[in-house]
């Protein structure tokens, strides 16, 4: 069954550095999301991607964040300059259509130091 | 925005036990959805639904539209059931995008 795929699982990074979180969607799927959670809290929606463009970002995603689907399979979230409240799990998310359920990825835990 | 709340926050039940879960939001929505997370973080869609109820093996979700109120039970409960169920909706406009409840840790004692 097609699953969605994120890449690093664990991530431990230093406090000003970039990260790149990769997700691999579902391969027929158009509509793309990252979500995160931090630990103990509840998963927020931080970001949608549709049509090779972001479709709705949240106030915490800020200039620090970007996403890029560079060549038509991978989603990247990337983070200029961690901070440590970035520290969390983050996924990644698919859909095929409208009002489709939406596939998630394992997640990829992140720790800012 | 929407506000999505779930009780109870923990529940503890005998395995074999009858469960439900509650979730109530404040503004209206084109679909509810019933997610699964286990111990190591990974979250399954188990329910996406817009009306009336549906059901798998032995959860099935029902919705109120009208009370803007879904519950999720779970027949014969397991130890294997155990995890957190998670509450989330989607708009009526935009992308589709989910806003989260806090979820419900269930644990089943064998």
């Amino acid at each position: 069954e097609p699953e969605v795929t994120q890449t690093p699982s664990h991530q431990v990074t230093q406090m000003g550095q970039e990260v790149i979180l990769r997700c691999v969607p579902i391969s027929n799927h158009l509509y793309f999301y990252w979500y995160r959670q931090i630990l103990g809290q509840k998963v927020e929606f931080l970001v949608s991607f549709y049509n090779n463009e972001i479709s709705e970002k949240s106030e915490i995603f800020d200039d620090q964040f970007s996403v890029e689907r560079p060549d038509g399979s991978n989603f990247t979230l990337k983070i200029r300059s961690t901070k440590l409240e970035d520290s969390a799990m983050y996924f990644c998310a698919s859909r095929r259509g409208h009002q489709e359920t939406q596939y998630f990825g394992p997640g990829t835990r992140l720790l800012v130091l | 925005k929407n506000e999505v709340e779930q009780s109870p926050q923990n529940l503890t039940a005998q395995e074999g036990e009858f469960i439900t879960i509650n979730c109530s939001y404040s503004v209206g929505i084109s679909a509810l959805h019933w997610l699964q997370q286990h111990p190591g973080g990974g979250i399954v869609s188990l329910f996406m639904l817009s009306s009336g109820k549906k059901k798998h093996g032995r959860l099935i979700a029902t919705i109120n539209i009208q009370e803007k109120h879904s519950s999720l039970h779970i027949t014969a409960s397991h130890p294997r059931d155990s995890a957190v169920y998670i509450c989330a909706v989607t708009p009526n406009f935009g992308n589709e995008k989910l806003t989260f409840g806090t979820g419900t840790r269930l644990t089943i004692i064998p």
